[in-house]
């Protein structure tokens, strides 16, 4: 049973716009939510976290919002770069400290 | 921040033979290291979690005498594939937890191939 999930495999945006990824989960018992960014044969990296007290949490060009009552988060990144093209993963983490994984969603930045 | 080693990056074995992948945190302990795997186009699938001393979790379906760990140290957990077959071929990953740390950090990743 997916607790998280990413119901979008892909998204395309241009360069300079803004880029939405979405993610749904389905334990409210989850503490922590993150994001990783993967390239291809490569391990993900970390990019943002919120803490499940929190509604928005901001990096840069990264946003990460949260919306407990509709167990939803999402990563805003804007201004989008052709670098930002990667897998992203959202992930939450429950009070025993185990990560769940979303499936990814696949971001093109067409320059 | 914290960092994850894991070696080797690519490895190609032949059928039947066993492949050791390492992970090892380079800064701080960890107790707990996760072992994933990844199929082209498809998410990561957590197959186990490593506990430092002691037997490791297996995820449903994971066979553990086909995928054995061993968490020897608090900072060095290995994954060995034996009797390796084709269909075994995948991308592996680990990951640990930095205690200080909220975010896990995961490994380079190990591209298998079995031929």
């Amino acid at each position: 049973d997916q607790q998280v999930k990413q119901n979008s495999p892909s998204l395309s945006v241009q360069e300079g716009r803004i880029s939405i990824l979405n993610c749904d989960y389905t334990n409210s018992m989850f503490d922590y939510f993150l994001w990783y960014k993967k390239y291809p044969a490569e391990g993900p990296t970390f990019l943002i976290s919120i803490s499940s007290i929190k509604d928005k949490n901001e990096d840069g060009r990264f946003t990460v919002f949260l919306n407990k009552s509709a167990k939803h988060l999402s990563l805003h990144i804007v201004p989008s770069q052709p670098g930002d093209s990667a897998v992203y993963f959202c992930a939450a983490r429950d009070t025993g400290n185990q990560f769940y994984f979303g499936t990814g969603t696949s971001l093109t930045v067409i320059p | 921040g914290a960092v994850v080693s894991q070696h080797p990056s690519r490895v190609i074995c032949k059928s039947g033979t066993s492949v050791k992948i390492e992970c090892r945190s380079l800064d701080f302990q960890a107790t707990t290291m996760f072992w994933y795997r990844q199929f082209p186009k498809q998410s990561l699938m957590l197959m186990a979690t490593s506990n430092e001393g002691s037997k490791a979790t297996y995820e449903q379906g994971v066979e553990k005498d086909k995928f054995l760990i061993n968490h020897a140290s608090l900072t060095l957990s290995t994954l060995t594939v034996t009797s390796a077959h084709p269909e075994d071929s995948s991308f592996y990953i680990c990951s640990a937890r930095d205690p200080r740390e909220t975010e896990a950090f995961f490994g380079q990743g190990t591209r298998l191939t079995v031929v």
